[in-house]
């Protein structure tokens, strides 16, 4: 089963730094996605990206976060100047087809632990 | 506004015997749901979704789940709870046009011996 990779697995930052997640997403899907999830809270929506552009955000999803797939493979998600409570776990996740289609629905990454201390 | 309510916060069952997690969703629109498991440390693993096909869906591991449009429900159900079943389920919404999902506020679900 193919499986969307993301990069680190555990980062810790210092408050004000700016981080890049990464993700390589499955190689034939068109839809990519960022998730969070705060420790003992639920999983929340940031953004969608379809066609090189974004196709939906979250109002957590402010201009201190950005997204970009700079080289056809990877999808990034920077955090501008990190603040303690960007701390959460971000999941990365990719679709065949909009709204979750295909064989595997929404594929999730194995999450990056951020930690801004 | 579109919402996915997960009305057990927890359920505890014994090894062998059924297993019951419960979905409500608010939509205006036909929506695709989604369950998915997440194990400690683990990513969330898809178990099985509907969209818009047959209203009884079935899953890996033994899951089912059946779309109820009436009841606006997407109940999870197992016959026979295995002690690797124990983790916490999400119940997910994929709504506005397919670009944004909402996820339920999980379910966690314990598998005493």
């Amino acid at each position: 089963e193919p499986e969307v990779t993301q990069t680190p697995s555990h980062q810790v930052t210092q408050m004000g730094q700016e981080v890049i997640l990464r993700c390589v997403p499955i190689s034939n899907h068109l839809y990519f996605y960022w998730y969070r999830q705060i420790l003992g809270q639920k999983v929340e929506f940031l953004v969608s990206f379809y066609n090189n552009e974004i196709s939906e955000k979250s109002e957590i999803f402010d201009d201190q976060f950005s997204v970009e797939r700079p080289d056809g493979s990877n999808f990034t998600l920077k955090i501008r100047s990190t603040k303690l409570e960007d701390s959460a776990m971000y999941f990365c996740a990719s679709s065949e087809l909009v709204g979750g289609g295909g064989d595997y629905g929404y594929t999730f990454g194995s999450g990056t632990r951020l930690t801004v201390v | 506004a579109q919402s996915v309510t997960q009305l057990d916060s927890h359920v505890s069952v014994s090894e062998g015997t059924p297993v019951l997690l419960r979905c409500n969703y608010s939509s205006s629109y036909s929506p695709s749901l989604f369950w998915y498991v997440q194990h400690p440390n683990k990513g969330l693993q898809l178990l099985l979704k509907y969209t818009s096909a047959a209203t009884l869906v079935k899953g890996i591991n033994g899951f089912e789940a059946e779309f109820k449009k009436s009841e606006t429900s997407f109940h999870l159900t197992k016959p026979s709870a295995h002690m690797s079943d124990a983790a916490e389920y999400f119940c997910v919404v994929s709504y506005t046009g397919g670009f944004k999902t909402i996820f339920g506020a999980g379910t966690r679900l314990f598998v005493k011996a």
